[in-house]
């Protein structure tokens, strides 16, 4: 059975600019959640969702955005890009997302701001 | 708020050596906690899940304990070998949400 998959692996971009990362989970796995991992802050939750609606949400500003689709893939956006918005972008998937699911991390997509 | 505390930040040992990785948290209604690896610059690999209800967990030259009361964990790994250098992640899943909460980590390197 396939992982989870992240598109792109590597992103550059500059201030100001939008940015979209996917996410594809585990065949037959209906939640989708995540996380943003910096040097200084360490691991971060975004968000998660389930059956394309969003369950839970972190503590993060409104550029930050995500979807999901009828297949279960997942989108994430953060608009007007920051330097601090640098770091490495994880999402992981589990089956439906219950308290004794474990989660299943993809890659992670590594986004740099200039 | 649920705060997860891992100690030793980093820690360097010669390989053959069995050790012990440490976590701790705040706030004990948990569902439960889990401990990762990461490789440099890559994603998480899931090592062991604990439930609340249960006290360990074992797969392989892994063991993993919990003692919600007190809020702590630790894992440990049996006759290290220079292909467990990584960093070690430990995460709760608090009640009332559907997130992990995690730790810093812990960098180990088994030396050869």
């Amino acid at each position: 059975k396939a992982g989870v998959t992240q598109t792109p692996r590597y992103l550059i971009k500059t201030r100001g600019q939008q940015v979209t990362l996917s996410c594809s989970p585990i065949s037959g796995h209906r939640s989708v959640s995540w996380y943003q991992q910096t040097p200084g802050q360490g691991l971060q939750f975004l968000f998660e969702y389930f059956s394309e609606t969003q369950r839970n949400k972190g503590n993060f500003p409104g550029r930050f955005s995500g979807r999901q689709f009828s297949n279960s893939r997942s989108e994430m956006n953060v608009s007007t890009l920051e330097l601090g918005d640098s770091a490495l972008y994880l999402c992981a998937s589990s089956f439906l997302g219950t308290t004794t699911d474990t989660q299943y991390f993809g890659p992670g997509t590594r986004l740099t701001v200039l | 708020k649920q705060e997860v505390t891992q100690i030793p930040a980093a820690l360097s040992v010669p390989e053959g050596e069995n050790l012990v990785l440490n976590c701790s948290f705040t706030d004990s209604a948990i569902y439960n906690l889990q401990w990762f690896r990461q490789d440099p610059g890559k994603g998480l690999t899931s090592l062991l899940l604990i439930q609340s209800s249960q006290r360990e967990q074992t797969s392989g030259r892994l063991n993993a304990s919990l003692d919600k009361s007190s809020g702590r964990s630790t894992l440990y790994i049996a006759a290290s070998q220079p292909g467990d250098s990584a960093t070690y992640l430990c995460a709760v899943r608090i009640q009332g949400a559907q997130k992990l909460v995690f730790g810093q980590g812990t960098r180990l390197t088994i030396n050869p």
